[in-house]
């Protein structure tokens, strides 16, 4: 079946240090992927996306790049900021036809120390 | 332009009582998915609405049903509430009918069940 694995938090950084969040996904054919964050007590905001493989999205300095070949869609950012303090939530959206519900990764702490 | 919102914000009830949750899509939107997002986790797929009718499930009880009205707007009704229930509920609209392109997210109803 359709899954994401997104690696484990909390993470704690220094303000502009380097960011990676990690996020594999099990999927059949080629799904549309996504980066969505949620800040304390809001809803989820879409952060970027991507829709077939070697696709780059990128948004507010974070990116991510479809990798079919390794089934990944990892979060990069250069200088994180104390205001990127948030829960970041990976998901896929399946490919196949009549399937229309997002499939999300347990989210990922992230916490930045000015 | 209004985004995705939801009434109320927060709610508790208590054991076995039965509550509806309401939301107004984003304009240009006529398609509404419902999620579950219990404290630390990914938002779990409720179900999905369009043209009115339920167009998908996720793996939840027939105590969680919904509707959608002709202005697209929609409720999701829980009856016979479990303590396990107590979750962020989410709502979320596409546009034109295909649920697989990014979805936008509403800021939530909390529930809380006592």
């Amino acid at each position: 079946g359709n899954s994401v694995t997104q690696m484990e938090g909390p993470v704690t950084l220094s303000e502009e240090a380097f960011l990676t969040i990690n996020c594999t996904y099990t999927a059949t054919g080629y799904p549309s992927l996504f980066w969505y964050v949620q800040y304390p007590g809001e809803g989820l905001q879409l952060l970027l996306k991507a829709t077939k493989a070697d696709d780059k999205g990128s948004n507010k300095g974070f990116e991510a790049t479809y990798r079919k070949e390794t089934t990944s869609f990892h979060l990069e950012k250069g200088s994180v900021q104390v205001s990127d303090s948030a829960v970041y939530f990976c998901a896929l959206s399946p490919p196949t036809s009549g399937t229309y519900k997002y499939i999300f990764g347990t989210g990922t702490r992230l916490k930045v120390l000015a | 332009d209004a985004g995705v919102t939801q009434s109320p914000t927060h709610l508790i009830k208590t054991r076995g009582q039965q509550v509806t949750l309401r939301c107004s899509p984003k304009s240009g939107h006529d398609t509404v998915s419902w999620y579950q997002q219990a404290l630390g986790q990914g938002p779990q797929f409720i179900f999905q609405y369009y043209e009115e009718e339920e167009r998908q499930r996720g793996n939840f009880p027939d105590r969680f049903s919904g509707h959608q009205f002709p202005n697209y707007s929609s409720e999701l009704n829980v009856n016979a509430l479990l303590l396990g229930d107590s979750a962020l509920y989410l709502c979320a609209s596409s546009p034109g009918g295909t649920g697989s392109v990014e979805q936008y997210f509403g800021p939530g109803t909390r529930l809380t069940v006592t």
